[in-house]
Formats: C-alpha cells, structure tokens, sequence
C-alpha cells in the first residue's frame, strides 16, 4: 500500500482556474505538509498541519487554502491560478510535529505536476 | 536569512567509484539533519539522518560525516551504483525545531 498518496499526478490547466489537489497518508502520522519543487528542483514548504491544526505557513499567498478534514488527509485548494504556480507540489507526513525531536523524518508522496498555461 | 546549499550543481562518477556530496549550512542553532534522494518522477526518500551531538553515522553504502565548526554536512556514498543516480538533498530543522528547510540539491550521475 502506498503510504502517502496524492492525486492527480498530473495536472494541467488554464491561468484564472481553480484546482484542487489531494492528500492521504494511512501511515497513522499526526503531522502533514505541502511542500513546492520548481523547475530548478529547489524544495520549499508551504503548510504545515498537526492533528488538523496549522502550524506552519511560510507566507504563501492567500490564494493557497489546505484544509484537512481529519489527519490522514490534506488537500491543497488553489483559487485563480497564476503562471507562477506551475510546479511540482509534494504532499509529506511524519509522526510528530517537532521535526527530529524523535528522530522522526518526513514520508513524501509521488507529487503532482502542475502545469498552468 | 538563513540558507541551506542553495546550488544544484552536478556530481559525476564512474560506476564502482565512492560518491561525496556536500551541503553548507548557515543556522548555527540547527540540531538535526537530514539527507533525501529524489529519483526522476518521485518524491524525496529518506536516506540517513544524523543529530548535531554526533559527527559521523553510518547506514548501509552510505555515510554522513557533519562538521559544526564549518557547518559543513557530507555523504558518502560507497561503490555507486546506477540506481544512485538521483537529486540528493540535505535538510536542516529550524530554530523552533518544527520545520525542515532543504538546501539546492545535487545531482548524481552515474556513468556505467
């Protein structure tokens, strides 16, 4: 079983749309994050949710609104989408909130390929 | 601010040979490191981690050598193989200890 998924893996459309993208991870963590890749493959968290409560937001534009009906889901909802968007955007778990206070690492998903035309 | 090896630059081997990928750090108070392999297509796989009190900590072909004085963070990894070939990056806890911050990446390529 994949241990943290997300869908769609690809995903393509048009500047000024809305989109949203989905998260779930069935390894029982209690922390999930949104992480952004760019085309020069550097790696930025976006969100960070504990046991559905955020805890970390790196100055995302509000543009960007995860929400998380329970832990072992979070989605990424992107309202009028921009050029700038296109990405790759990873899901990730990890037990605990504190990151390597239990030696705990992060589990990331595949990603999705977003491409905004 | 502070900065995790902001560079992706391209580390070639030969098949056989050790592979060393380094990664500067500039948040002194970090206490916690990790390095992950992304593969073409994939997310970033936890590879081997290693806390600030230790210098050097080994896994299976691979090890992680940190240097506090320098802020400097290696891995080494034994005898590459092809499936090494991958984006390596090194990742640091912040301050408050609940996020990681990645630095560039590097890419590996292994030449058969």
């Amino acid at each position: 079983d994949t241990a943290v998924s997300q869908t769609p893996k690809y995903l393509v459309t048009q500047m000024g749309n809305d989109k949203s993208i989905k998260c779930e991870q069935n390894l029982g963590h209690d922390t999930m994050y949104w992480y952004k890749q760019d085309s020069k493959k550097f790696l930025k968290i976006m969100f960070s949710y504990n046991n559905k409560e955020l805890i970390i937001n790196e100055t995302v534009p509000n543009r960007f609104s995860p929400k998380s009906p329970d832990k072992a889901h979070l989605n990424l909802h992107i309202n009028s989408l921009e050029l700038g968007d296109s990405a790759v955007y990873f899901c990730a778990s990890s037990q605990d909130r504190w990151a390597g206070a239990t030696g705990e690492t992060q589990y990331f998903g595949p990603g999705t390929r977003l491409l905004v035309l | 601010g502070e900065s995790v090896g902001l560079h992706l630059p391209t580390l070639s081997v030969q098949e056989g040979d050790n592979s060393i990928i380094n990664c500067a750090y500039s948040n002194s108070a970090s206490d916690y490191f990790i390095w992950y392999k992304q593969e073409s297509g994939k997310g970033p796989q936890f590879i081997i981690d290693i806390r600030s009190n230790m210098d050097k900590r080994q896994g299976q072909r691979v090890t992680v050598l940190l240097n506090k004085t320098v802020k400097h963070l290696s891995l080494q990894i034994a005898a590459t193989q092809p499936g090494d070939s991958a984006v390596y990056f090194c990742a640091e806890n912040n301050n408050a200890g609940n996020m990681l911050t990645f630095g560039g990446g590097t890419r590996l390529m292994v030449k058969p």
